[in-house]
């Protein structure tokens, strides 16, 4: 299948700075990339739907100026979370897709701990 | 709203015996199902989907089932080996294929004990 790579895998900064995680697609061009969040022990929940070239698609209740999220090229999408807090640590995942697949790819994600 | 429900938080198997895990849905919209699994610290990763016109899918020891009038979709694993243990998530798309927005179960944890 195809490879989406997501960096870093783990990161750890202090509250107040930001965090920038990348998510990439290797070997197709993805159109469209879905950021996900898992909170421990929980089920993975949609933060945000973004296409290349425009702006992301936010769930509801998911914060846009504190989860920034940048889809300006067809293999790279960023997630910025933006002064961090110790409440904002969790695991995040980006799945890619395009419409020629019938698959969702998923990074291998990046536990983000917020000290 | 849990759209996607997985009640089962945890099963344990014996090696070689059948093992089975349950979702149940909600969203009538739904029409194509997705199971995963996940170690931790990774991402999911595929094992089998199966269409809402479909009630049954196989892909060598997997075989997801689908009651559309129960709207529940169930996943078999025989036979169970120890490296099956980890987190399978069921997952659903009102999109007709697993490209779009899923909505997760809470996953169930399996071990498969020697």
């Amino acid at each position: 299948g195809a490879v989406v790579s997501q960096h870093p895998s783990w990161v750890i900064c202090k509250s107040g700075t930001s965090v920038k995680i990348e998510c990439r697609s290797l070997d197709f061009q993805a159109t469209t990339m879905f950021w996900y969040r898992q909170f421990p022990k929980q089920s993975l929940m949609l933060m945000a739907t973004s296409n290349e070239g425009s702006k992301a698609t936010y769930e509801q209740g998911v914060e846009k100026d504190k989860f920034l999220i940048n889809h300006a090229s067809l293999t790279l999408s960023t997630l910025t979370v933006t002064s961090a807090h110790p409440e904002d640590s969790s695991f995040y995942i980006c799945s890619a897709g395009d419409r020629l697949n019938t698959e969702a790819f998923f990074g291998q994600g990046t536990r983000l701990t917020v000290v | 709203d849990q759209q996607v429900k997985q009640n089962s938080p945890s099963l344990s198997v014996q090696e070689g015996r059948i093992s089975i895990l349950n979702c149940d849905y909600t969203n009538s919209m739904f029409d194509y199902f997705l199971w995963y699994k996940k170690y931790p610290a990774e991402g999911p990763t595929f094992l089998i989907s199966i269409s809402s016109i479909k009630d049954k899918n196989e892909d060598g020891r997997f075989t997801v089932f689908l009651n559309k009038s129960a709207k529940h979709l169930s996943l078999h694993i025989v036979p169970s080996q120890p490296g099956d243990s980890a987190v399978y998530f069921c997952a659903a798309n009102a999109g007709g294929t697993s490209y779009g927005k899923l909505t997760f179960g809470q996953g169930t944890i399996l071990t498969v004990h020697p």
